[in-house]
């Protein structure tokens, strides 16, 4: 089964300054990896995805993530965060063949910028 | 934009009581899933729901849980005799396909057991 690591459960950081938020996964198959958000008193919407191909995706917003296989981490990033971009961010992954296909979530990080 | 709906946003219950937390899922949309998130826990899996019928459930989902689609547009899910550690919050999601497919989730159904 696969499983996901968000190792930060919270971010604090400074508005315009760059963010990272990580996110390790393990499985023994081809994966595909989510970024989720979840803006206060809302469900959750897709940042980007990673299906296969570029290994760097762009998604909503100024974000984009970084699939590295060696590594099995699939971090976020952002040069330069904005107030509104304070909300939770969850990683998630699926099996891209065979078995389940379900999204496995991270505990998710919360991102908070100030100003 | 279409978008996934949840009713009540907020419950509170008794404990041993049964509570019905219902979505609308995209209308288009061909697959459906329960999610909970204990406070401070992961988003946890379910069940999803296929072609009117379960087709994954987790270890989470047993007897005291069922799942239904009773006219075509609501999906709702059942808990039978609610617990202590049931107090989550439950998000519904919908998609398109599976796998590959991105979901889209409700904004959720805090649920309370006292």
């Amino acid at each position: 089964a696969q499983s996901v690591t968000q190792l930060d459960s919270q971010v604090p950081v400074f508005e315009e300054a760059p963010v990272e938020l990580r996110c390790n996964y393990s499985s023994s198959v081809s994966v595909y990896l989510f970024w989720y958000v979840q803006y206060p008193n809302q469900g959750l919407q897709l940042l980007l995805k990673y299906l296969s191909g570029s290994t760097l995706v762009k998604g909503i917003n100024g974000f984009e993530a970084e699939f590295n296989k060696s590594q099995t981490s699939f971090h976020l990033r952002k040069p330069s965060v904005h107030i509104s971009d304070t909300a939770e961010y969850f990683c998630a992954v699926s099996w891209a063949s065979g078995g389940s296909y379900i999204p496995t979530f991270g505990r998710g990080t919360s991102l908070i910028v100030h100003p | 934009e279409p978008e996934v709906t949840q009713t009540p946003s907020h419950q509170v219950t008794q404990m041993g009581q049964e509570v019905i937390l219902r979505c609308v899922p995209i209308s288009n949309h061909l697959y459906f899933y329960w999610y909970r998130q204990i406070l401070g826990q992961k988003v946890e899996f379910l069940v999803s729901f296929y072609n009117n019928e379960i087709s994954e459930k987790s270890e989470i989902f047993d007897d005291q849980f069922s799942v239904e689609r009773p006219d075509g547009s609501n999906f709702t899910l059942k808990i039978r005799s609610t617990k202590l550690e049931d107090s989550a919050m439950y998000f519904c999601a919908s998609s398109r396909g599976r796998g590959r497919n991105e979901q889209f989730f409700g904004p959720g159904t805090r649920l309370t057991v006292l």
